[in-house]
């Protein structure tokens, strides 16, 4: 198993450009997550998706949309990229377990955005 | 609200030497705990997790105990490694949430041989 995926690994935009994260996960999670990861300021929720074409906000949304067409793609998508959002963004997924959700996330390697 | 505060890096040691990174939580409720990892250019690990007061966490020679009396979490190792140096990240979880994993800010840790 590969795990939790994101493509790319890094990317360079302009203010203004528009671009879209991938994150894949081939364990069947049901849960998935966008975090972005500032210095000094951890990891905060983004969006999130609790099951296939479901999305809801997170603590800092704005700026960013997602979708989650397939049960195992979870996408971010910035529309007009600002230097705000220079940032490193994770990806995780959770997983039910009969039914319950259980309380681990796992985690991908990480996308590094700048935007200049 | 819900929240996690932990000490602030970064911390430098010596091999062998003891380590402590404190953490405490505010939350209402009954939240699990956790302790991830985060090596150089990689995600986030669980290292390891505790689930209601007493419990203790264990892992690769770390161990930290759920404290609700003070609330806190704090993490511990005997006799750390240079492969210990990594940012490592105390978070809560409530039973109930459906998205909220709360993360500290991180305390970085590098390791002296």
């Amino acid at each position: 198993n590969a795990g939790v995926t994101q493509t790319p690994k890094f990317r360079v935009l302009k203010t203004g450009q528009s671009m879209t994260l991938l994150c894949a996960q081939d364990m069947n999670h049901e849960y998935m997550y966008w975090y972005r990861q500032d210095p000094g300021m951890g990891l905060r929720l983004i969006h999130y998706s609790v099951g296939e074409g479901t999305t809801a906000k997170g603590e800092v949304p704005d700026g960013y949309n997602v979708s989650r067409l397939k049960k195992q793609n979870f996408l971010l998508g910035l529309e007009s990229a600002a230097p705000s959002q220079t940032s490193v963004y994770f990806c995780a997924s959770r997983p039910l377990k009969d039914r319950v959700l259980l309380d681990t996330q796992y985690f991908g390697p990480g996308t590094r955005l700048t935007v200049l | 609200g819900n929240s996690v505060t932990q000490m602030e890096g970064p911390v430098t040691l010596s091999e062998e030497a003891f380590l402590t990174i404190n953490c405490t939580y505010t939350a209402t409720g009954y939240p699990s705990l956790f302790w991830y990892v985060q090596y150089p250019g990689e995600g986030l690990q669980l290292l390891l997790k505790a689930t209601k007061a007493d419990d203790k966490g264990s892992n690769k020679g770390f161990e930290a105990t759920y404290r609700k009396e003070t609330t806190s979490f704090h993490l511990e190792k005997g006799s750390v490694q240079v492969s210990d140096s990594a940012v490592y990240f105390c978070a809560l979880s409530m039973y109930s949430s459906a998205s909220k994993i709360i993360f500290g800010s991180g305390t970085r840790l590098s390791i002296r041989p």
